[in-house]
């Protein structure tokens, strides 16, 4: 496997339901990002971590709780979600996120919230 | 703070015929910029950056851009496009290091360009 991958590609979820998100990062990066991407709307940046420590926390709901055990993998833990939810969610990293430079996106999880 | 003004959510043209997707962008301090490309059901690829030095960027599959400090702009173009460049367009900007702000990627709303024969 090589750059960045995000399972599963695609979630369908009630409610009430619990579920989680992984993106793990092959690239030796030390940080990694969560985004939304809604349609019509510019991506949202969720989350960030920097050598597995939240730097970034953009006024997520609570139902959204990140993991990062390592520096390679990076977690959504998602529950009692609302249908406006629904969206692709993008996991990306980069060197340092303090530098500024480009960002390798997986192909993110698109998920659908009944 | 900076933020990313894409005016086209639409771009529709004829294959082989050149294209330019639009971007302006304002920040208190200096840039990078960057251009994705997000083809369907896949996440964004990075096109071509532009962090210092020449003015003319060049990317991959046959993108160019040119920074316009001036103007404030980073207009993404194409001498001849193909089908396959029917795809949404995200121009995007940081600030480097050691600009007392943090490095914090911004996106704009994107583009669509629909190629058609």
């Amino acid at each position: 496997e090589t750059g960045v991958t995000q399972t599963p590609r695609h979630l369908v979820m009630g409610m009430t339901n619990k579920k989680s998100l992984k993106c793990e990062q092959h690239l030796g990066h030390n940080a990694m990002y969560w985004y939304k991407q809604s349609a019509k709307k510019p991506l949202e940046l969720m989350f960030v971590y920097s050598l597995e420590e939240r730097v970034e926390n953009n006024s997520v709901p609570s139902r959204f709780s990140p993991e990062c055990p390592n520096s390679s993998h990076l977690f959504l833990h998602l529950h009692t979600l609302q249908p406006e939810d629904s969206a692709l969610y993008l996991c990306a990293s980069s060197q340092d996120w303090l530098v500024g430079d480009e960002q390798f996106f997986g192909p993110g999880t698109r998920l659908t919230v009944l | 703070a900076q933020s990313v003004t894409q005016l086209d959510s639409q771009v529709p043209v004829f294959e082989e015929a050149p294209v330019e997707l639009r971007c302006n962008y304002s920040s208190s301090v200096s840039v990078y910029l960057f251009w994705y490309v997000q083809y369907p059901n896949q996440g964004l690829q990075l096109l071509l950056k532009y962090l210092s030095g020449s003015t003319l960027v060049k990317g991959i599959n046959g993108f160019e851009a040119e920074f316009n400090k001036s103007q404030t702009s980073f207009h993404l173009r194409k001498p001849s496009v193909h089908i396959s460049d029917t795809a949404e367009y995200f121009c995007a900007v940081t600030t480097p290091p050691n600009t007392g702000t943090a490095s914090k990627l911004t996106f704009g709303t994107g583009t669509r360009l629909q190629v058609t024969l």
